[in-house]
């Protein structure tokens, strides 16, 4: 176990459709980072939140969005979904935002969209 | 181009064997090196990193970085089944921005 937890483990949804991925941070972590896993692209970093606040932005759609509340718990919403948002999300934390020696990663959640 | 290239295998070798997986980059700019395993259905697990160039050896891994040829490889010495994985090498560019750049990964099986 990695100290951070993600829910749900798997979904499944219909296109068209929203849905809220959960990452609850290692205890004492501030930074939090969201990646997408997928097949042909690999792990590409979606967002980075600290301490509540936005802190970087890579490759996410406007049809995302995500924020971290007041007790370090971040959300991933991912709406009116299309087959290709169908990947790994993965949820990574470290203790401070500048951390350039890697981060630990959750289990992530497995999105299926039919 | 992508940024970060990396041979995605499979490569399949027998129990004990000397292992050495291997990305290059495009950007220069890179000054953070890192090496994840991921096994299948879990999350990436950070193996080792090191700045700039040089090597850093920790147990049965060695990690070298060639900034000059824009090269990092990872070494793994008398390989067992459980290592297993994809393997992801990563790197940024230090600062305020330390987003991780991925490569693909590497898929490794270990034959007993």
């Amino acid at each position: 176990d990695s100290g951070v937890t993600q829910t749900p483990k798997h979904l499944i949804t219909a296109t068209g459709q929203r849905v809220t991925l959960r990452c609850s941070p290692r205890s004492g972590d501030l930074s939090v980072y969201w990646y997408q896993q997928s097949l042909d692209q690999g792990l590409q970093f979606l967002i980075q939140y600290y301490n509540g606040e936005e802190r970087a932005k890579g490759n996410i759609l406007e049809r995302f969005s995500a924020q971290q509340f007041p007790d370090l718990h971040s959300e991933l919403n991912l709406s009116s979904l299309e087959l290709g948002d169908s990947a790994l999300y993965f949820c990574a934390s470290s203790v401070i935002s500048t951390n350039n020696y890697g981060y630990t990663f959750g289990s992530g959640t497995r999105l299926t969209v039919v | 181009q992508k940024e970060v290239e990396q041979d995605p295998g499979p490569l399949s070798v027998p129990e004990g064997a000397i292992v050495s997986l291997n990305c290059t980059y495009s950007n220069s700019a890179f000054q953070y090196f890192m090496w994840y395993r991921q096994y299948s259905r879990k999350g990436p697990e950070l193996l080792m990193y090191t700045y700039s160039s040089g090597n850093k050896e920790d147990g049965r891994f060695t990690a070298q970085v060639d900034k000059s040829s824009k090269y990092i490889s990872l070494f793994i010495r008398d390989s067992q089944p459980s290592d297993s994985a994809t393997y992801l090498c990563a790197m940024s560019y230090g600062g305020a921005t330390n987003k991780l750049i991925f490569g693909t990964g590497t898929l490794l099986a270990v034959q007993p």
